[in-house]
């Protein structure tokens, strides 16, 4: 069981480029989330899904966009980076309990840079 | 909305002494709390939750913490500090009951615990 996966762990990019970052989870969970963790701020959440097709907004969601075709990926895409996006982050997961007692699991970190 | 507070941004504690970790939280109706810890250039690992029963929750590495709903606090603790418990500490919380939101939590700023010899 590798648990919550991605890649890659770190990225410079420049101003105005694109990019994926990847996740992935073998835990077959229905619930993906994807937070951005800033120095002094905790974790903010860009954006999340319930299941493969379903996905929604979080706290902080401009500038990113995310799909979900299977249950087991949950990519989260940057447009035209900007330095404001230089951040680490970090894809998670959970089993989706009934009354929500489930508890997330989270992979190791992208630490992006842009310059 | 639910929202939880880390007062503290570092704690330092000397190896063998107690340490504690507050965190305080917000919400409508009875809360299912979080405690995550971070090491260095690593993903978050869950230590421990407390959805409902008794309020004093054992968790991962000798972990504890206790659950106050009149204070509304979820302090971690720990009976003996060790140097390879220094990290950073997450409290995080989520409010049962919301329909939709994908169980969503929201999380604190973190406390960095720093245990000396």
């Amino acid at each position: 069981n590798a648990g919550v996966t991605q890649t890659p762990k770190f990225r410079i990019l420049k101003i105005g480029q694109s990019m994926t970052l990847q996740c992935a989870q073998d835990m077959n969970h229905n619930y993906m989330y994807w937070y951005r963790q800033d120095p002094g701020m905790g974790l903010k959440l860009i954006y999340y899904s319930v299941g493969a097709g379903i996905t929604d907004k979080g706290e902080v969601p401009n500038g990113y966009n995310v799909s979900r075709s299977t249950t087991e990926d949950f990519p989260l895409r940057l447009e035209l980076a900007a330095p404001s996006q230089t951040s680490v982050y970090f894809c998670a997961s959970s089993r989706a309990l009934a009354g929500g007692a489930d508890t997330q699991y989270f992979g190791p970190g992208t630490r992006l840079t842009v310059l | 909305a639910q929202s939880v507070a880390q007062p503290e941004d570092q704690v330092n504690v000397a190896e063998g002494n107690p340490l504690t970790v507050k965190c305080t939280y917000s919400v409508s109706g009875n809360p299912y709390l979080f405690w995550y810890v971070q090491y260095p250039n690593r993903g978050l690992q869950f230590l421990l939750k407390y959805i409902t029963g008794d309020n004093l929750v054992k968790g991962s590495y000798g972990f504890e913490a206790e659950f106050n709903k009149s204070q509304t606090s979820f302090h971690l603790k720990k009976p003996s500090a060790l140097v390879s418990d220094s990290a950073l500490y997450f409290c995080a919380v989520r409010e049962p009951g919301l329909t939709g939101g994908g169980n969503k939590l929201t999380f604190g700023t973190g406390t960095q615990l720093k245990v000396e010899l």
